[in-house]
Order: structure tokens, then C-alpha cells, then sequence
């Protein structure tokens, strides 16, 4: 069974330093891995998709990474502002296509 | 730009009611797939849908639930007689087609509470 992990559970920046987001999961056999954002009461954003062939992803000032071999995604956000604060999430997609799941996610702070 | 939208955004129901959660998947994916998330856990896989039929569900997602797709553009998730643990925030969501590169994208919510 997948078990997903996020590190650290809480961060708090000032507005503008880079950040790095951890997620681990137990199980390599991935089709993808996908980094969402939740704001507090609302749905899911899809931030990033990243393919199990794939090494880096990048849109706007967030970059993600992947090592499948060792169960590991990274994401980074350059120059943070106070409108990227919320959580994020990272999942993993099974080879059954189907299911994603969810780490407990990172939530993120940044103060003007 | 297109988006997966969810009806009511909030229901309340007395525990041993039947609710029905309605999702409307963005108009040309093929796969649908209900979540739910419990106030403060992670969110949690229930089930997959494709062409007409359940591809996948999970322990969660036992005999007092059920899906369908009743027309072209709804896809709905039935709770038969709620319990209060089901009390959570249920996602639906829709994907193209290809589960290597095709990104899985999430509606609003329904915050289902029980009484």
C-alpha cells in the first residue's frame, strides 16, 4: 500500500526567499506524480504534473522534481509571495491509472 | 477555461438519509473519480469511472455507496444511509484520457455534514 509523507508539515517564510517542499512515498511503481495547492475550505489546484520518465517540471517559479528509484519529489517555488500560502499536497499515481494519494501536505506561510 | 464543477457546495442530512452528490467532469474526459477528505486527514481515494462502468474503489467505498453517470455530463456519487463519519468534504474529478501524462483535475467540493 502507498504511504505518502510531506516534509515539513508547516512553514513559515518571509516573502521572497525559495523554498523546497519534500514528499516520499513507499511505493516506486508510479505513472506519475502530480503537486496540487488547497487553500483553506476549497478544492484541489493542479500545480504540476510530472511523468515517472521525467526528472523535472517546471511552470512559472515552481519547479518539481522526481527520483522514482528512490521514492522522492521535490518541489520548489522561487521567490515566494503572501499569495502562496496555502497547502500543498503531493500524490503519487498508482499503475492501476486510477488512484492518487495524498500525502498530509505542506502548509506554507509567507509574510509580506 | 474549462473546470469541473460540484453541487450543493454544502449539504446537511440527518444520519440513516440518502444523499446524492452531483459532479459535472469537464465536457470531453473520459474518466471520473470521486475522493473525500475528513476535516483535518488527507485526502482519500473512493473511486474510478470509465466508460460506463467502476475501474477501480477502494476498503472505504463499500455496498452503501454507488455512482453513476445518468446522462452525458452529470456523474454522481449516492451515499444510501449516511453515518456521521461520513461527514467530510467529498471531491469529484475528471481526467482526459492517458494516465501517464493527463492531469486529474478537481472540482470545488461538497461539504457533506451529518447530524
Amino acid at each position: 500500500k502507498q504511504e505518502v509523507t510531506q516534509i515539513p508539515a508547516a512553514l513559515s517564510v518571509p516573502e521572497g526567499e525559495n523554498l523546497v517542499l519534500n514528499c516520499s512515498f513507499t511505493d516506486s511503481a508510479i505513472y506519475n506524480l502530480q503537486w496540487f495547492r488547497q487553500d483553506p475550505g476549497k478544492g484541489l489546484t493542479s500545480l504540476l504534473l510530472i511523468q515517472s520518465s521525467q526528472r523535472e517540471q517546471t511552470s512559472g517559479r515552481l519547479n518539481a522534481s522526481l527520483d522514482k528509484s528512490s521514492g522522492r519529489s521535490t518541489l520548489y517555488i522561487a521567490a515566494s509571495q503572501p499569495g502562496d500560502s496555502a497547502t500543498y499536497l503531493c500524490a503519487p499515481l498508482e499503475t492501476s491509472g486510477s488512484r492518487l494519494t495524498f500525502g498530509e501536505g505542506t502548509q506554507l506561510t509567507v509574510n509580506p | 477555461e474549462p473546470e469541473v464543477t460540484q453541487t450543493p457546495s454544502h449539504q446537511v442530512t440527518q444520519m440513516g438519509q440518502e444523499v446524492i452528490l452531483r459532479c459535472v467532469p469537464i465536457s470531453n474526459h473520459l474518466y471520473f473519480y470521486w475522493y473525500r477528505q475528513i476535516l483535518g486527514q488527507k485526502v482519500e481515494f473512493l473511486v474510478s469511472f470509465y466508460n460506463n462502468e467502476i475501474s477501480e474503489k477502494s476498503e472505504i467505498f463499500d455496498d452503501q455507496f454507488s455512482v453513476e453517470r445518468p446522462d452525458g455530463s452529470n456523474f454522481t456519487l449516492k451515499i444510501r444511509s449516511t453515518k456521521l463519519e461520513d461527514s467530510a468534504m467529498y471531491f469529484c474529478a475528471s481526467r482526459f484520457g492517458r494516465p501517464s501524462t493527463d492531469t486529474q483535475y478537481f472540482g470545488p467540493g461538497t461539504r457533506l455534514t451529518v447530524l
